[in-house]
């Protein structure tokens, strides 16, 4: 399977500013998605990240809260903006292989204050 | 109704034990399910797709149930290193484009 990586692994960040994630795979994917665990939940998927035209938002996300870029088949950034600490999530990189196979990155942790 | 919903759990069996979970789907159109284990501060890791014909990979067998709508999982032989959450995971449009609903997860503790 393709290989992940996430920067940062952990962040601290004060409420009303922005922080952007990097996903960056080993091989091309033609799909990679983007999702948050909040506390104690499970996976949510916030959105798809296509490249070469804006990613697709699930209900709930919006695009000016979570900007995300896709400007090769290895890699994504994912931003939450104007943080609050309901943003305090784990947030997860995956791909998809084949056969709508996922692999996910080790995440992100975020902490808003 | 939840599209994904998993047993509440939590499970806790001694080793030795062997335990099932299962995982229910309201999308009827759903093509592809998985489970994932989730270790503590860690990301899913894939541990099986579940097909038709179910299928196994030593300890751990995979079931599809599409008339009842749910999959499920079954643990034999439970090792401590088993204890993890259990997550099962449905691609509720059943395209190529992977998106992927997740159950709420089942926690799974192996004891002594």
């Amino acid at each position: 399977s393709a290989v992940i990586s996430q920067k940062p692994s952990r962040d601290i960040c004060q409420r009303g500013t922005s922080l952007t994630i990097q996903c960056q795979v080993d091989s091309q994917v033609t799909m990679m998605f983007w999702y948050r665990q909040q506390p104690g939940q499970s996976l949510t998927l916030i959105a798809t990240a296509n490249q070469g035209s804006e990613a697709t938002y699930e209900s709930g996300f919006v695009i000016d809260k979570f900007p995300i870029s896709r400007p090769n088949l290895t890699f994504s950034t994912l931003t939450v903006s104007n943080m609050s600490p309901e943003d305090s999530s784990i947030y997860l990189c995956s791909v998809d292989e084949y056969s709508d196979t996922q692999y996910f990155g080790p995440g992100t942790r975020l902490t808003v204050l | 109704r939840k599209e994904v919903e998993q047993d509440p759990g939590p499970f806790n069996v001694p080793e030795g034990a062997t335990v099932a979970f299962n995982c229910t789907y309201s999308n009827s159109a759903s093509q592809s399910f998985f489970w994932y284990r989730q270790d503590c501060r860690k990301e899913p890791k894939l541990l099986m797709s579940v097909y038709s014909s179910g299928n196994e990979d030593g300890r751990f067998t995979a079931q599809l149930n599409r008339a009842s709508q749910y999959i499920s999982l079954l643990i034999r032989d439970s090792k401590l290193s088993d204890s993890a959450t259990y997550l099962c995971a449905v691609n509720p449009v059943g395209t190529s484009y992977g998106k992927l609903t997740f159950g709420q997860g089942t926690i799974l503790t192996v004891h002594p």
